[in-house]
């Protein structure tokens, strides 16, 4: 199957701080998605990417589809708690099917 | 937003027994339904996608036969873990997709099956 690679794999930061993390791909995908996770839940959609290059914000987040089209990032700006979760990248190009990313866990200190 | 609703939140069945999940999606129609299964602190693992009327295709490696996936409606799909045993104890998520141009997935809050 289709490879994506999250790093980093787990973070701690302290709260305040900004966050970055990123997804890379083998293959060449036409959208790109970011999810968070809480323990015991299903993944919430955070944003959505569909053009090569295209920078999106999502409140402190924002994400940027790369212009090759293998690779996204995510970015937190000014941490808080509620932060905490697994960030999962997803992407695909036709038919809904979705590939996830192996996950960034992120821990927020107070 | 789209919202997908999954029954039951968490189910401990013994072992040999069948668990059914369900998952609907609230206010759109769903054409494609996902079902993935994730062990602790992993990513989640596509185990089949079924569509609406049609038979479901599963994942390499997933047995058809214990995983039986019914998608009867445009709201509604289940998943049946038949025979249970204690290693089919995971999170079972399931997620739903409408037809034409690519849209995001979204998620069920998943299902906690346990099996003794």
């Amino acid at each position: 199957g289709q490879q994506l690679n999250q790093s980093p794999q787990s973070m701690f930061i302290q709260e305040g701080e900004d966050v970055s993390m990123n997804c890379t791909s083998s293959s060449i995908f036409n959208t790109w998605l970011w999810y968070k996770q809480d323990p015991g839940e299903g993944p919430v959609l955070l944003i959505a990417l569909y053009k090569a290059g295209e920078l999106t914000s999502n409140g402190r987040l924002t994400a940027q589809f790369g212009i090759t089209r293998k690779d996204s990032f995510l970015n937190i700006s000014a941490s808080i708690p509620s932060d905490v979760g697994i960030y999962f990248c997803a992407c695909a190009n036709t038919g809904n099917q979705f590939y996830f990313g192996t996950g960034t866990s992120l821990t927020v200190i107070p | 937003g789209a919202v997908v609703s999954q029954h039951p939140s968490w189910v401990i069945c013994k072992s040999g027994t069948s668990v059914k999940i369900e998952c609907r999606s609230l206010d759109f129609q769903a054409t494609t339904m996902f079902w993935y299964r994730q062990f602790p602190k992993q990513s989640l693992m596509l185990m089949a996608t079924s569509n609406e009327g049609s038979k479901a295709t599963y994942e390499q490696g997933v047995e058809k036969d214990k995983f039986l996936i019914n998608h009867a409606s445009l709201t509604l799909s289940t998943l049946t873990v038949t025979s249970a045993h204690p290693e089919d104890s995971s999170f079972y998520i399931c997620s739903a997709g409408s037809r034409g141009v690519l849209s995001p997935l979204h998620f069920g809050n998943g299902t906690r099956l346990t099996v003794t």
